[in-house]
């Protein structure tokens, strides 16, 4: 069973572009959570989903962020318009169901330029 | 609430001392903790977790210690190896599911 599967690794975009991340939850996995991560800080919440419903997404900016986590295929985090201010690591992480252990895939690095 | 845009606290051991770690949570409602260890450049890695019908966990040398009254928990690391050094998070889950991080702590094994 492969763990999270994070995509790509290592993202650029230019200013003015989009960034699409991709996360890919364990199998039997139906809940979701994205995080936002700047260096030497904290894990901060942004979207929680469980299959085709956004659960709770008060950590996402109003504006040019969406995720979604479709019946089949991965769970994608969208930033439009990138800024720089969005350079940072995003992970996302899976449970098979709320109130238990969680996995983290291994981190997108989107670097704004 | 969360933590986050502080640096991160450092704790700094002797290898073969144990190691107590301390975490503050927000909601007196959360009901399912876990703690998560990040080494550079990778995602969280689970280590134990405790329910708050317990106030106390045991696993391979780590022990997690939940105080409800003072919505606190800690982590203790016995015999800390310098594998151990990574950034230490705790996290705590709300009613509706959604898992909440803490600032996370450093901790540093001095050979």
């Amino acid at each position: 069973n492969a763990g999270v599967m994070q995509n790509p690794r290592h993202l650029v975009r230019r200013r003015g572009q989009e960034a699409r991340l991709r996360c890919s939850p364990m199998k039997g996995h139906s809940h979701v959570y994205w995080y936002r991560q700047l260096p030497e800080e904290g894990l901060k919440f942004m979207v929680y989903l469980q299959k085709e419903n956004i659960i709770d997404e008060s950590g996402m900016p109003k504006e040019r962020f969406s995720a979604e986590f479709p019946k089949e295929g991965p769970s994608i985090l969208r930033i439009q318009q990138v800024v720089r201010g969005d350079s940072a690591a995003y992970f996302c992480a899976s449970s098979p169901q709320g109130k238990t252990e969680a996995f983290f895939g291994q981190g997108t690095r989107l670097t704004v330029v | 609430g969360e933590n986050v845009g502080l640096h991160l606290p450092t704790l700094s051991v002797q290898e073969g001392d144990n190691s107590i770690i301390n975490c503050a949570y927000s909601n007196s409602a959360s009901d399912y903790f876990i703690w998560y260890k990040q080494e550079s450049g990778k995602g969280p890695q689970f280590i134990i977790d405790i329910r708050s019908n317990m106030d106390k966990r045991q696993g391979q040398r780590v022990t997690v210690l939940l105080n409800k009254t003072v919505k606190h928990l800690s982590l203790q690391i016995a015999a800390t190896q310098p594998g151990d050094s990574a950034v230490y998070f705790c996290a705590e889950t709300y009613n509706n599911n959604d898992m909440r991080f803490g600032a996370g702590t450093r901790l540093t094994v001095k050979p």
